[in-house]
């Protein structure tokens, strides 16, 4: 069975330093893992995916994720947290099977404090 | 990039009407889709995988007959919901796939919130 599992409900951090939000999964196969953001009353927005290239992902807005086998862990981080970034944010695990649909962590609420 | 446009993006009804909410893939063909619920500071729940031509596929506990999913166009999918209640009011988001990536990326659309009062 496929899961994912967010560690924290809800990070908070001031302007300008690093942020971490944890994320780990499990998976009978080989997982698609991906990262959504989502602002408020928003659909959702890609930041980034690993999909059994580069195990470091870049994103968009500076942010990237570590995707780590032994760990099984895919955690987000960005060197230097900006207003803008507060909002809710998504792990996200998807099967590799053709027609699989996504399935969602239950999310981490960043707050950013000037 | 790819964009998936979803109308009305906010609705409010009275209990016991039907409400159609629509999902379109603007610029690519998308032989499936899929419906999300969201409730208020919770996460996405998947309800059903919309396929082209074909019936819809139901999570466990989603009442088909209370959420209709049309998928008659491979750039339209709508999820009626019938005779709505209050304890419908919730965050409805597809997704769409792009049928001719072979690394078939979801792309979301913006949602649309249901009130029922």
């Amino acid at each position: 069975a496929q899961s994912v599992t967010q560690l924290d409900s809800h990070v908070s951090v001031s302007e300008g330093t690093p942020v971490l939000l944890r994320c780990n999964y499990s998976s009978s196969y080989s997982p698609s893992l991906f990262w959504y953001v989502q602002h408020p009353n928003k659909g959702l927005q890609l930041l980034l995916k690993y999909t059994s290239a580069a195990t470091l992902v870049k994103g968009i807005n500076g942010f990237e994720a570590e995707f780590k086998k032994s760990e099984t862990s895919f955690h987000l981080t960005k060197p230097s947290a900006h207003m803008s970034d507060a909002a809710e944010y998504f792990c996200v695990v998807r099967p590799n099977q053709a027609g699989t649909a996504l399935i969602f962590g239950k999310g981490t609420t960043l707050s950013v404090s000037s | 990039g790819a964009v998936v446009s979803q109308h009305p993006s906010r609705v409010i009804c009275k209990s016991g009407t039907s409400v159609k909410i629509e999902c379109r893939s603007l610029d690519f063909q998308a032989t499936t889709m899929f419906w999300y619920r969201q409730f208020p500071k919770q996460s996405l729940m998947l309800m059903a995988t919309s396929n082209e031509g074909s019936k819809a596929t139901y999570e466990q506990g989603v009442e088909k007959d209370k959420f209709l999913i049309n998928h008659a166009s491979l750039t339209l999918s709508t999820l009626t919901v019938t005779s709505a209640h209050p304890e419908d009011s919730s965050f409805y988001i597809c997704s769409a796939r792009d049928s001719l990536q072979s690394t078939g990326e979801l792309f979301f659309g913006e949602g649309s919130r249901l009130t029922v009062l």
